[in-house]
């Protein structure tokens, strides 16, 4: 079972302050998607992360892929109350059907304080 | 495009009642799937399909049953539900992005079922 470690669970911060969010895992991954979960909706793609070192860039938010595609990370920077939600990041399994499947972290539920 | 529905939005079940969650999607994807959504425990795969007629089980599939006759339809069952099975349940389909583009696998996903078992 391919598991996803996601840190931290919970984090409150100022309006203006910078983030960094964690996907680890002891797995290989052939991509691994972050998504943003808003209160009584469904998880919504913000990115996904291919290439082992790929970085790339959503306006405030920069995500990295790990070199051996086991971890990754998100970073927002000047964090704002739209930032608030939940944060998941999912790991696609490497061939055949598990190539359909994601693994989920647990998610780290972020607020942003105005 | 309505994308991925699902209904009902809420429901109140006791104790061995049964009932069907709705999921259905118009963006003829080939792969659905099934989650249920904990406090402190993010999304478990239930049930997956990736394609008409063919199901497997994901990571927590007892007391769950599924079906695939049509590309656009995947309905979770319920037999006799639990209060273990009180839930945010959440369908997803995706397809496979063409060869060299991104996003790959994206899934979309409705906007939840919550269920509450008594």
């Amino acid at each position: 079972t391919q598991l996803l470690e996601q840190s931290p669970q919970f984090l409150s911060i100022q309006e203006g302050e910078n983030l960094t969010v964690y996907c680890n895992s002891s797995s290989v991954f052939s991509s691994l998607q972050w998504y943003r979960q808003e209160p009584g909706e469904g998880p919504v793609l913000l990115v996904t992360v291919v290439t082992g070192g790929e970085v790339k860039k959503l306006k405030r938010l920069t995500f990295q892929f790990g070199d051996a595609r086991k971890d990754s990370s998100l970073h927002i920077t000047a964090a704002q109350p739209g930032d608030t939600g939940l944060y998941l990041c999912a790991g696609v399994g490497d061939s055949g059907a598990g190539s359909y499947q994601l693994t989920f972290g647990k998610g780290t539920k972020l607020s942003v304080i105005p | 495009n309505a994308g991925v529905t699902q209904t009902p939005k809420f429901q109140v079940l006791k104790t061995g009642q049964s009932m069907t969650l709705q999921c259905a999607q118009d963006m003829n994807h080939e792969y659905m799937s099934w989650y249920r959504q904990d406090p402190g425990m993010g999304l478990r795969l239930i049930h997956y399909s990736v394609g008409a007629g063919i199901t497997d089980q994901g990571e927590v599939p007892n007391g769950y049953n599924v079906s695939r006759s049509t590309t656009e339809d995947f309905p979770l069952r319920l037999l006799s539900a639990a209060p273990s099975q009180t839930s945010v349940y959440f369908c997803a389909s995706s397809y496979r992005g063409t060869s060299g583009s991104s996003p790959r696998e994206t899934q979309y996903f409705g906007p939840g079922t919550r269920l509450l078992v008594l």
